[in-house]
């Protein structure tokens, strides 16, 4: 069974720009999460999916959004990019919720994102 | 609410001795606890899980995690260490029960293999 596939595998933006980042998780899982990898703040969560619905979300600005399709891919957006938005973003699939007992998360490689 | 403390920010350990990464957590209800591992450029890979079936729980490539309620802790040991065992060691807690802060995940552990 194929793994989290996260696409582009890197990206360099400027500030003040958009960017939109996708993520296919393990064939049958529909919850997607979203985290943030940063030197200084380590990983954070950002926000979950399930079932084209935001479940949970995490203490970023809004300038962060995500969305869900009908065959669970994600895509994560981040409008007006800060030199602070340069970070490495995880997407992680599970069967169900987090909290739920089957919610082992599988992680993709990530996309690391560079803004200038 | 819900935390993770990992104690060492680093741990050094030669080759062919045993590994000991010390986790404790905090949550408001009853935890599921992981331990991933991350390399160098790469995501994260799941090495084991509790979810209350057992308390001594086995993982991937020989780790394994004692959970101890009284404690409150989830340490990570390996008897014997190997040179591919140099990574980054992160531990997780996920609240049971629709918790909304999703996992919470502690500041790492780099572990270090000396030959």
């Amino acid at each position: 069974k194929a793994g989290v596939t996260q696409t582009p595998r890197y990206l360099i933006k400027t500030r003040g720009q958009q960017v939109t980042l996708s993520c296919s998780p393990i064939s049958g899982h529909r919850s997607v999460s979203w985290y943030q990898q940063t030197p200084g703040q380590g990983l954070q969560f950002l926000f979950e999916y399930f079932s084209e619905t935001q479940r949970n979300k995490g203490n970023f600005p809004g300038r962060f959004s995500g969305r869900q399709f009908s065959n669970s891919r994600s895509e994560m957006n981040v409008s007006t990019l800060e030199l602070g938005d340069s970070a490495l973003y995880l997407c992680a699939s599970s069967l169900a919720r987090t909290g739920d007992g089957t919610d082992t998360q599988y992680f993709g490689p990530g996309t690391r994102l560079t803004v200038l | 609410a819900q935390s993770v403390t990992q104690l060492d920010s680093h741990v050094s350990v030669s080759e062919g001795t045993p590994v000991l990464l010390r986790c404790n957590y905090s949550s408001s209800y009853s935890p599921s606890l992981f331990w991933y591992v991350q390399h160098p450029n790469k995501g994260l890979q799941l090495l084991l899980k509790y979810t209350s079936a057992a308390t001594l729980v086995k993982g991937i490539n020989g780790f394994e995690a004692e959970f101890k309620k009284s404690e409150t802790s989830f340490h990570l040991t390996k008897p014997s260490a190997h040179m591919s065992d140099a990574a980054e060691y992160f531990c997780v807690v996920s609240a049971s029960g629709g918790g909304a802060d999703g996992l919470t995940f502690g500041k790492g552990t780099h572990l270090i293999i000396q030959p």
